[in-house]
């Protein structure tokens, strides 16, 4: 399983668009990348998930570039609801999912 | 989406006794589920895989005396907490994923909380 980095926090004000970014330079070939969202004292919820370029639904955008060694989560305009752990996750898609330290993000008024 | 409930969302005990949490598949059969814990601040840290009808695989470091894990039927799967002391005080997720489903589908139930005093 590839081992993700991302950044501990960010901090961002509501209606500016935040993109997170993590790294997994030791990605293979069957692996996708994927994110979740989590909220104090909840379970884990989907957001996106994608293989190569851009993956984009209701709530997020997916970049990933050719090499696949990094990808970031664009989450526009955010608000105040979006403040929570985001978590990238690499990996095939019957692999176990092995969560990262994740990005804490605070959106401020 | 699919819907994973668990029970209950929280519970205190005393020390020494054991605790069973539940993990349902509401409207889809999980064949794989997962039981993760997590302290205040930290990470998702996953406990053990099990599969319908066959013994759970426990992470390295994980009790498998201590935490037991049945996944006798489709949707649902126990975890117990045997003899439970306040270290084994912690937020207990599980996951649920169906037949044929990537991890696109692995949904989460929405935890519990366990307290021990």
């Amino acid at each position: 399983l590839a081992k993700t980095t991302q950044p501990i926090s960010m901090d961002s004000y509501e209606g500016q668009e935040v993109n997170i970014t993590c790294s997994h330079n030791n990605i293979a070939t069957n692996d996708y990348i994927t994110w979740y969202q989590q909220f104090p004292s909840q379970g884990p919820r989907f957001i996106i998930q994608g293989y190569k370029t851009k993956v984009t639904n209701e709530v997020a955008s997916l970049f990933i570039p050719a090499d696949r060694k990094s990808s970031t989560l664009s989450l526009p305009r955010v608000s105040l609801s979006d403040t929570a752990v985001y978590y990238c996750l690499v990996g095939a898609l019957t692999d176990k999912l092995i969560f990262g330290t994740g990005t804490r993000l605070q959106v401020f008024p | 989406g699919a819907v994973v409930s668990q029970h209950p969302s929280w519970v205190i005990c005393k020390s020494g006794t054991s605790v069973k949490i539940e993990c349902r598949s509401l409207d889809f059969q999980a064949t794989t589920m997962f039981w993760y814990r997590q302290f205040p601040k930290q990470s998702l840290m996953l406990m053990a895989t099990s599969n319908e009808g066959s013994k759970a695989t426990y992470e390295q470091g994980v009790e498998k005396d201590k935490f037991l894990i049945n996944h006798a039927s489709l949707t649902l799967s126990t975890l117990t907490v045997t003899s439970a002391h306040p270290e084994d005080s912690s937020f207990y997720i599980c996951s649920a994923r169906g037949p044929g489903q990537g991890n696109t589908e692995a949904f989460f139930g929405q935890g519990t909380r366990l307290t021990v005093v």
